[in-house]
């Protein structure tokens, strides 16, 4: 089935700013906008963001989810070693009746 | 805190029946509020989505397993089940229960790996 597109793999500098995307269509992100998640290897994934683009308690403020259109971004602001992670969109698809999940984009804190 | 617990058998022989239960603690499955889903991920790879289910048991599921996933509720045991039939290797992978709250998965278990092998 179509999932949403992100870029496999992205690379920045200590506390450097990433944004990642996640791109759509108007059958999910946008129309329903995009959850993200991150995972760390071997452990579950962790909400950083709801479609309406706030965080969950506990998150932090480094981490800016926001929408243009059919795609999603993800911006976390000074980078640091623990951010690095595989970041993951998801949305409903209206079209579809299904969650859909982006391919996933592995972030290197170099 | 609520917290989810996968359990089941971690190997499954081809062909046969994938059983897998999530335990829901510190909080219950019988709210209005959530939804109650599965979600897996085969190694090396990302997550695909296989079903909810409300406490009432609703269910929906993904088109693309929905022949052979069956998702229950047990609101007396704060559980929910999910049954995926003739199992093949494409099958093996993490699979996680999650909680969904305001159109999310905010809450995860921490999955358990499930590989189907003769």
């Amino acid at each position: 089935q179509a999932g949403l597109t992100q870029p496999p793999s992205v690379s920045k500098g200590l506390r450097q700013t990433a944004t990642l995307t996640c791109t759509g269509n108007s059958n999910n992100v946008g129309n329903q906008g995009a959850p993200w998640l991150q995972q760390h290897q071997g452990h579950p994934p962790k909400l950083l963001s709801y479609r309406n683009n706030s965080r969950p308690s506990g998150i932090s403020e480094r981490f800016s989810a926001s929408r243009s259109g059919n795609t999603a971004s993800l911006t976390i602001t000074g980078l640091q070693p623990e951010d690095e992670a595989d970041y993951y969109c998801s949305a409903w698809d209206s079209s579809l009746s299904a969650w859909v999940f982006g391919g996933g984009t592995k972030l290197t804190v170099l | 805190q609520l917290q989810l617990q996968e359990s089941g058998p971690g190997l499954v022989k081809p062909s046969e029946t994938l059983s897998l239960t999530c335990t829901v603690s510190g909080g219950s499955i019988n709210s209005s509020s959530y939804f109650w889903g599965w979600i897996r991920q085969p190694p090396g790879k990302g997550l695909e989505w296989i079903g909810y289910i409300y406490y009432s048991g609703s269910t929906y599921y993904n088109p693309s397993l929905r022949s052979r996933v069956t998702i229950s509720v047990d609101t007396s045991k704060n559980q929910f089940s999910l049954k995926l039939s003739s199992v093949t290797a494409a099958d093996t992978a993490v699979y996680y229960c999650a909680r969904i709250q305001r159109d999310a998965f905010d809450v995860w278990g921490q999955g358990t790996m499930v590989t189907v092998s003769s």
